[in-house]
């Protein structure tokens, strides 16, 4: 069965320092591939995506991620960090080819501490 | 409207009820999905719908879950005889195509079961 897993699941820093989120997925075929971030008291929204070409995508905020297809891993990074970043961090996947479930890691919750 | 509306934000209920809970996506979308998150939990996907079209409903837990878009507009979420175990946040998420693409998510309702 598809999973997704994310290493971290609390994650404390300091604003400046530099963040990577781990998410792994076990699937064989080809996959599209999401970071989500729900900010405190916020919805789930959409902070990047990748579903093919460059493996590096940048999305909102300063964030990107890398998809490692030999990996099966999509880690999220943000040079530095602000206050502002607090939040919760989902990966999901969904199969390029029947994208009806997105699948979800149980997520990370980031402290970035003034 | 201009984002998924879901209501009721909190609903408490005693064991054995039966409870209703409404989506209300973004007008024009074509995709409407349900995911179940329970505490410290990613979102669990329950059920898709494509129009009024019911494609998968392989989330469900059981058969108290019941889910129904039937103008491909509005969704409700009926779940009878809830149990202690169906205590959850329960998201709504609609995408303007086909398939688990780009989500636009509802700030979900919380069921709690006493």
């Amino acid at each position: 069965a598809q999973s997704v897993s994310q290493h971290n699941h609390h994650v404390i820093l300091s604003e400046a320092a530099s963040l990577e989120l781990g998410c792994n997925y076990s699937y064989g075929g080809t996959v599209n591939l999401f970071w989500y971030v729900q900010y405190p008291g916020q919805h789930l929204q959409l902070l990047l995506k990748y579903f093919s070409g460059d493996p590096l995508v940048k999305g909102i905020k300063g964030f990107e991620a890398e998809f490692i297809k030999s990996k099966f891993s999509f880690n999220l990074r943000k040079p530095s960090v602000q206050w502002s970043d607090t939040a919760e961090y989902f990966c999901a996947v969904s199969p390029s080819n029947s994208g009806y479930a997105l699948n979800f890691g149980k997520g990370t919750s980031l402290l970035v501490t003034p | 409207g201009a984002g998924v509306s879901q209501s009721p934000r909190y609903k408490v209920a005693k064991r054995g009820q039966d409870v209703a809970l409404r989506c209300d996506p973004i007008s024009g979308h074509v995709s409407l999905f349900w995911y179940q998150q329970a505490l410290g939990q990613g979102p669990e996907f329950l059920t898709y719908f494509q129009n009024e079209a019911q494609l998968d409903k392989s989330g469900l837990p059981s058969d108290r879950f019941f889910a129904e878009r039937p103008e491909g507009s509005v969704s409700t979420l009926k779940i009878q005889r809830t149990q202690q175990e169906d205590s959850a946040v329960y998201l709504c998420a609609s995408s303007l195509d086909s398939g688990a693409n780009v989500l636009t998510f509802g700030a979900g309702s919380r069921l709690t079961v006493l």
